[in-house]
C-alpha cells in the first residue's frame, strides 16, 4: 500500500494568516491526490482534486500544488470557518490511503 | 443533492459480526456512474478505507481486511451494506459511507464526493 504522510500533524495559526501543509506519497502518485477537511463530529468534505482542481463550491483560498510524491495544501487568508482537521489522500492505487491529518488550530 | 445515512447497531460483541447499512437518497446506487464505499475511523485517528462496491456487484477490497469484510448492494431499496466478521476492540470506530465519482479531466479518477454523516460502532462485550 502506499503511504502517505502529512506535515506538520498540527499547527497554530490566526485567522488571515497563509497556511501550508504538506503531504508526501512513499511511491509516485502523478496527481492523483484528493484533499479533504475535517470539522469535529462532521464527515470529511472534498475540497481539491487531481492536486489542484477545486471542488465546486470550495472556496478560492484554497489551492493545491505537487505531483509526484510531494504535494501541498495552501490556505491563502484563514478564517474561522478553515479551523479543522485536512487530510490528504491518493487515489492512484488500491487500497486507496489517506494521509494522518493535520490539525489547525487557533492561535 | 445526493444524501446517504448509515444505520446499524451501535455495539457488537466481540468475535461477532458488525453490520451496518448506508441509504442513499437522491440519486440510485444502480447508476452505473458511481461506487459505493465503506471508511472508517476510530477515535481521534485517521481514515481507513475498507472497500466499495458497483452496482454490478464488483468489489474492491482492502487487503488488510479481506479475510472479513464483505460489502453488497440492494438495488431495489437503494442501499449498499457492510459486513465485518469476528470483529475485536481494533474494529471501533466511526463508520463513514461515501460515494466514489469518476472526475475527469487530464487526471481522471474516482474521488469520494458525498458521504454519510457517520456511526459509531463500538466492539465491546
Amino acid at each position: 500500500a502506499i503511504r502517505m504522510t502529512q506535515s506538520p500533524s498540527s499547527l497554530s495559526a490566526s485567522t488571515g494568516d497563509r497556511v501550508t501543509i504538506a503531504c508526501r506519497a512513499s511511491q509516485g502518485i502523478s496527481s492523483y491526490l484528493a484533499w479533504f477537511q475535517q470539522e469535529p463530529g462532521k464527515a470529511p468534505k472534498l475540497l481539491i482534486y487531481a492536486a489542484s482542481t477545486l471542488q465546486s463550491g470550495v472556496p478560492s483560498r484554497f489551492s493545491g500544488s505537487g505531483s509526484g510524491t510531494d504535494f501541498t495544501l495552501t490556505i491563502s487568508c484563514l478564517q474561522s470557518a478553515d479551523f479543522a482537521t485536512y487530510y490528504c489522500q491518493q487515489y492512484y492505487s488500491y487500497p486507496r490511503t489517506f494521509g494522518q491529518g493535520t490539525k489547525v488550530e487557533i492561535k | 443533492q445526493v444524501q446517504l445515512q448509515e444505520s446499524g447497531p451501535g455495539l457488537v460483541k466481540p468475535s461477532q459480526t458488525l453490520s451496518l447499512t448506508c441509504t442513499v437518497s437522491g440519486g440510485s446506487v444502480s447508476s452505473g456512474s458511481y461506487y459505493w464505499n465503506w471508511i472508517r475511523q476510530p477515535a481521534g485517528k485517521g481514515l481507513e478505507w475498507i472497500g466499495r462496491i458497483y452496482t454490478s456487484g464488483n468489489t474492491n477490497y482492502n487487503p488488510s481486511l479481506l479475510s472479513r469484510v464483505t460489502i453488497s448492494v440492494d438495488t431495489s431499496n437503494n442501499k449498499f451494506s457492510l459486513k465485518l466478521s469476528s470483529v475485536t476492540a481494533a474494529d471501533t470506530a466511526v463508520y463513514y459511507c461515501a460515494r466514489d465519482q469518476l472526475f475527469g479531466g487530464s487526471f481522471p479518477g474516482w474521488v469520494f464526493d458525498y458521504w454519510g454523516q457517520g456511526t459509531l460502532v463500538t466492539v465491546s462485550s
